[in-house]
């Protein structure tokens, strides 16, 4: 079946670097396109940025200065990294397979940036 | 970047009521429109792509209308199950959601 799972600190001091890792299974990378998306506690969620499934990327606007995403077929695996935190970044980060938007989620991982 | 506005945030409803939900989007989505529910703690469910198609597993007292820049997301019948958050997300060009709406029982 169809599964996703983040993974990564749950703690980032502020300017520092976010570095996560999604790992898929049930389903290929080089067949779908995985997303990442954030939600503030209490708010609404952002879509931040997608690996396709040929291997491009695309960035909210909003982001882009500051998000890379890439990944790894070989392991399942696809990464984020965004760069100058603050604590407006504080969320829970969730992975999802795309068809017609996300259709799967992972669990999310919950990200607190703070000193 | 297109944008999402959602109305109304937050609806007070009695079992049994039909309730509905409005996105409109800044430009033409051409019904590539999705609609989400999600309960405390959890991740965003997929309820309807494509402005109507229902996703296996979804109830048919939901159910989703519209075009161009206009939609809709309806429940009928609303069920104690159903007291959640809603989102509309337009995937015609990336990914937009909308603020959500917080469904309430009254």
């Amino acid at each position: 079946q169809v599964q996703l799972k983040e993974s990564g600190p749950g703690l980032v001091q502020p300017s520092e670097t976010l570095s996560l890792t999604c790992t898929v299974s049930g389903f290929s990378l080089t067949s779908y396109s995985v997303s990442w998306v954030r939600q503030p506690s209490g708010k609404g969620p952002e879509w931040m940025g997608r690996m396709w499934y040929d291997g491009d990327t695309a960035y909210n606007s909003a982001l882009k200065s500051r998000l890379s995403i890439s990944r790894d077929t070989s392991k399942n695996q696809v990464f984020l990294k965004m760069n100058s935190l603050q604590t407006d970044d504080t969320g829970t980060y969730y992975c999802t397979r795309d068809r017609a938007g996300p259709d799967y989620w992972g669990q999310g991982v919950m990200v607190t940036v703070s000193s | 970047d297109i944008q999402m506005t959602q109305s109304p945030p937050s609806l007070s409803a009695s079992l049994g009521d039909k309730v509905t939900i409005t996105c409109q989007a800044s430009q033409n989505i051409n019904k590539y429109i999705a609609w989400y529910q999600q309960k405390p703690g959890k991740a965003p469910r997929q309820l309807i792509r494509y402005t109507s198609t229902l996703v296996s597993g979804t109830p048919s007292r939901f159910s989703g209308s519209g075009s161009g820049r206009d939609y809709s997301f309806s429940i009928s019948n609303v069920e104690s199950e159903d007291i959640a958050s809603y989102y509309c997300l337009q995937y015609d060009n990336l990914n937009t959601f909308g603020a959500g709406t917080k469904l309430e029982l009254k």
